[in-house]
């Protein structure tokens, strides 16, 4: 399976500053998809990325907010813009299933906005 | 769009019994539907999974069960143990690789010494 390189692992942050979080993949892969999880809750995804074309966003989320890169096969990166306090979460890449394995994460990026 | 229910919420069992997590799904498209196992702190680990054409699948003390007509799946934790204890999400997806997980809402399972 794939194997998911995400930093950085947390941060803390001033309000009104911005936040990237990168991920490399090990493999060439076409998806990529980036979740929130909020503390204790589920996994909530944010957008998908494939190489070449504009991310795709989930309802209420938007490009401004959050955008992503795509240059290649085994990068994505999404940026946390103009943060507030509500955007304090953990952020974390995934990458699509194949063959015999299935969907893949990477560590995570704990942010705190303060 | 798809959406996932998960129940329960929260399930404590005794050591070495049975622990049984159930999940709903909306859209009868979907055909693959993982397990995760998530520790505190650390990043959501897939644990078991089954796809649309098949009804059941183990793994060691894990299965899996699926039932299309009723759009439900259930995991199944036999002889249960104190590392077991973690929370547990569920998803579907219909297009496995190129689409999104849709994740149930999670249930913490605490197993009881």
């Amino acid at each position: 399976s794939a194997v998911i390189s995400q930093k950085p692992s947390r941060d803390i942050c001033q309000r009104g500053t911005s936040l990237t979080i990168q991920c490399q993949v090990d493999s060439q892969v076409t998806m990529m998809f980036w979740y929130r999880q909020q503390p204790g809750q589920s996994l909530t995804l944010i957008a998908t990325a494939n190489q070449g074309s504009e991310a795709t966003y989930e309802s209420g989320f938007v490009i401004d907010k959050f955008p992503i890169s795509r240059p290649n096969l085994t990068f994505s990166t999404l940026t946390v813009s103009n943060m507030s306090p509500e955007d304090s979460s953990i952020y974390l890449c995934s990458v699509g299933g194949m063959g015999d394995y299935g969907y893949t994460f990477g560590s995570g990026t704990r942010l705190t906005v303060v | 769009g798809e959406n996932v229910e998960q129940h329960p919420s929260t399930l404590s069992v005794q050591e070495g019994d049975s622990a049984v997590i159930k999940c709903t799904y909306s859209d009868s498209a979907s055909n693959y539907f993982p397990w995760y196992k998530q520790e505190l702190g650390k990043r959501p680990q897939l644990i078991i999974d089954i796809r649309s054409n098949v009804g059941e699948k183990k793994d060691q003390r894990i299965a899996v069960t699926l039932n299309k007509t009723a759009k439900h799946f259930s995991l199944h934790i036999t002889e249960t143990q104190p590392e077991d204890s973690a929370v547990y999400f569920c998803a579907a997806s219909f297009n496995f690789g190129n689409e999104k997980l849709t994740f149930g809402t999670g249930t913490r399972l605490t197993i009881i010494p």
